[in-house]
């Protein structure tokens, strides 16, 4: 079973568009990462939160973890076509080894 | 920054035979890596976690005589597909991460493309 849930699964929105990809769970998480991937490529690391109710803008997305620890938001403002790809949130548990547990994932096409 | 490297990128191979990926630690020292699985437009799911000079660590699910990972090095661990079927074929995709406990950082090979014919 999925320790951590996102929604939604698919999403094909218009070059301009603003959209929110949400990872949720009801486990609480010591981090939290967010993660984009391209087909036949590893994924690559957006951002890592550690601390409840923080945000963390990276250009144009804006990162939140939520205030107990269990959920996190992505949000694209002014998606362009280069945005399109694989987007996945991963967790460690708190207190376990260092492994980290997937969502389910988004798959995000950005149309021009 | 930390990269590690993953070979081959693609593979073929019949029915029957095994075959090896590695996966490299190229500017730092890991004693901990992890691979995972992944079928098309669906996530990661964690294979096992490779501790270097003792046994892997298998998740539920995962048959270890089927996926022999051995990590001999700080550098190096290898995953190796015994008896590949068909259904073996997927990404297959090793990580690292070159900090401590408190270090949150994990970086990924570029995959592995595994056909079995």
């Amino acid at each position: 079973t999925q320790l951590l849930e996102q929604s939604p699964q698919f999403l094909s929105i218009q070059e301009g568009e603003n959209l929110t990809v949400y990872c949720n769970s009801s486990s609480v998480f010591s981090s939290l990462q967010w993660y984009r991937q391209e087909p036949g490529e590893g994924p690559v690391l957006l951002v890592t939160v550690v601390t409840g109710g923080e945000v963390k803008k990276l250009k144009r997305l804006t990162f939140q973890f939520g205030d107990a620890r269990k959920d996190s938001s992505l949000h694209i403002t002014a998606a362009q076509t280069g945005d399109t790809g694989l987007y996945l949130c991963a967790a460690r548990h708190s207190g376990s080894a260092r492994q980290l547990t997937f969502g389910s994932g988004t798959q995000l096409t950005v149309l021009p | 920054g930390a990269v590690v490297s993953q070979h081959p990128s693609r593979v073929i191979c019949k029915s029957g035979t095994s075959v090896k990926i590695e996966c490299r630690s190229l500017d730092f020292q890991a004693t901990t890596m992890f691979w995972y699985r992944q079928f098309p437009k669906k996530s990661l799911m964690l294979m096992a976690t490779s501790n270097e000079g003792s046994k892997a660590t298998y998740e539920q699910g995962v048959e270890k005589d089927k996926f022999l990972i051995n990590h001999a090095s700080l550098t190096l661990s290898t995953l190796t597909v015994t008896s590949a079927h068909p259904e073996d074929s997927s990404f297959y995709i090793c990580s690292a991460s070159p900090g401590g406990i408190g270090d949150y950082g994990y970086t990924f090979g570029s995959g592995t493309r595994l056909t079995v014919v």
